[in-house]
């Protein structure tokens, strides 16, 4: 099994510049999040979803939208991207078995390398 | 105050040593993570817990409830458990995990 796919790895983008980072998960996971890391702080949730068709904010979400159109995929959007959005992005599932998403050990991806210039 | 704080931040090890490494909570929780980050960077779900003890292999889990405090051991450490040990807790305002700034651990051979 793949787990969870996060595509690209690394990215430059311009300032102003807009892109998807694309989230896939096989595993049959309802609930899904979107992270990011900055060098020296702890990972902080931009968005998360906890079935097809339901999206949250998280405590970091300006200048970010999502989607949730399938239980697989969670694509994360950057409308006009700023350099404080330099950063690497975490996807991550987990399953819905027992209460509370957080009560569930999270399955993540790779990893998106994501630098605004 | 972080809401997570974990001890040491670094920490260099040789071949076959007892490793702790510890996270202090401010917040009421319902379950603690710990989790692996290699140094290409992937996340590894280790540990859950809510109570007592847990144990894979090498690596041990504690938590304490009443104390706001967990601790993970490595017994006879070797130069691949060189990562990144990073404590989470499920105690956001929506349910979410709050992460600690992790603890680099280097082990020489």
């Amino acid at each position: 099994n793949a787990g969870v796919t996060q595509t690209p790895k690394f990215r430059i983008l311009k300032i102003g510049q807009s892109m998807t980072l694309q989230c896939a998960q096989d595993m049959n996971h309802n609930y899904m999040y979107w992270y990011r890391q900055d060098p020296g702080m702890g990972l902080k949730l931009i968005y998360y979803s906890v079935g097809a068709g339901i999206t949250d904010k998280g405590e970091v979400p300006n200048g970010y939208n999502v989607s949730r159109s399938t239980t697989e995929d969670f694509p994360l959007r950057l409308e006009l991207a700023a350099p404080s959005q330099t950063s690497v992005y975490f996807c991550a599932s987990s399953s819905t078995t027992g209460g509370g998403y957080s009560n569930q050990p999270q399955h993540f991806g790779d990893g998106t390398r994501l630098s605004i210039l | 105050k972080n809401e997570v704080e974990q001890s040491p931040q670094n920490l260099t090890a040789q071949e076959g040593e007892f490793i702790t490494i510890n996270c202090s909570y401010s917040v009421g929780i319902s379950a603690l993570h710990w989790l692996q980050q290699h140094p290409g960077g992937g996340i590894v779900s280790l540990f859950m817990l809510s109570s007592g003890k847990k144990k894979h292999g090498r690596l041990i889990a504690t938590i304490n409830i009443q104390e706001k405090h967990s601790s993970l051991h490595i017994t006879a450490s070797h130069p691949r458990d060189s990562a990144v040990y990073i404590c989470a807790v499920a105690g956001g305002s929506q349910g979410n995990l709050i992460f600690g700034k992790g603890t680099k651990l280097s082990v020489k051979p």
